[in-house]
């Protein structure tokens, strides 16, 4: 079935560093979508790419869409504390349903 | 308007014991998923609904796992006969329907089996 490998697992960075996460697929994509999940709580919708070669920006954060539409990044400039938890990203299953697949997400650690 | 809402938020039971978990979707949302989210780990998915119906049941691990979906609103995942291996946060969302549309989690409910 549809897989996005998402790297690294995990990184830890020093608060005004920047960070960047990958999502990757071997299928072109319709669409996908980045979650945050802060620690112990529950994933919250950040952004949807839909158009190839689309680029977003929410503040710090820079959402990019490959051209190819098989891979996407989210990159955290200036990192602050507050930007802790993990990042997922989820593109549709291949399954035919209404069902995404979630990529086993990046820990992001931010030390003052 | 309120969002996902899920109960309980914590649950301790006895190995062999079952437990019923309940999600409340935002209203209006057709499509209602359940996941389970291990400590550390990304999310699996278990089950879809849209409306009642339950199109995709494939991520269901066990049989002693089911969910049920009521007018098209409140669902119930039960789990028969707990298990350690099904300690783990149960997490529910809902959306609009589709695959273009943002998924809406619940806190989750913290399920621990002694």
């Amino acid at each position: 079935g549809q897989q996005v490998m998402q790297i690294p697992q995990y990184q830890h960075v020093q608060e005004g560093e920047d960070f960047t996460t990958y999502c990757n697929s071997s299928t072109t994509l319709s669409n996908i979508q980045w979650y945050k999940q802060r620690p112990g709580g529950h994933p919250v919708f950040l952004i949807q790419l839909v158009k190839s070669g689309e680029v977003k920006k929410q503040k710090r954060l820079t959402f990019q869409f490959g051209e190819a539409k098989k891979n996407s990044s989210l990159h955290i400039t200036a990192t602050q504390t507050t930007d802790v938890g993990t990042y997922f990203c989820a593109a549709p299953s291949s399954g035919g349903y209404s069902t995404l697949t979630f990529g086993k997400g990046t820990m992001l650690l931010v030390s003052p | 308007g309120a969002g996902v809402s899920q109960s309980p938020s914590n649950k301790v039971t006895e190995k062999g014991k079952d437990v019923e978990l309940r999600c409340d979707p935002i209203s209006g949302h057709t499509a209602l998923y359940w996941y389970r989210q291990s400590l550390g780990q990304g999310l699996e998915f278990l089950i879809y609904f849209q409306g009642n119906s339950a199109p995709d049941k494939s991520g269901l691990p066990s049989d002693r796992l089911s969910a049920g979906r009521t007018a098209g609103s409140v669902s119930t995942l039960t789990i028969q006969r707990t298990q350690q291996e099904d300690s783990a946060v149960y997490l529910c969302a809902s959306s609009l329907g589709g695959t273009a549309n943002e998924q809406y989690f619940g806190p989750g409910t913290r399920l621990t089996v002694t």
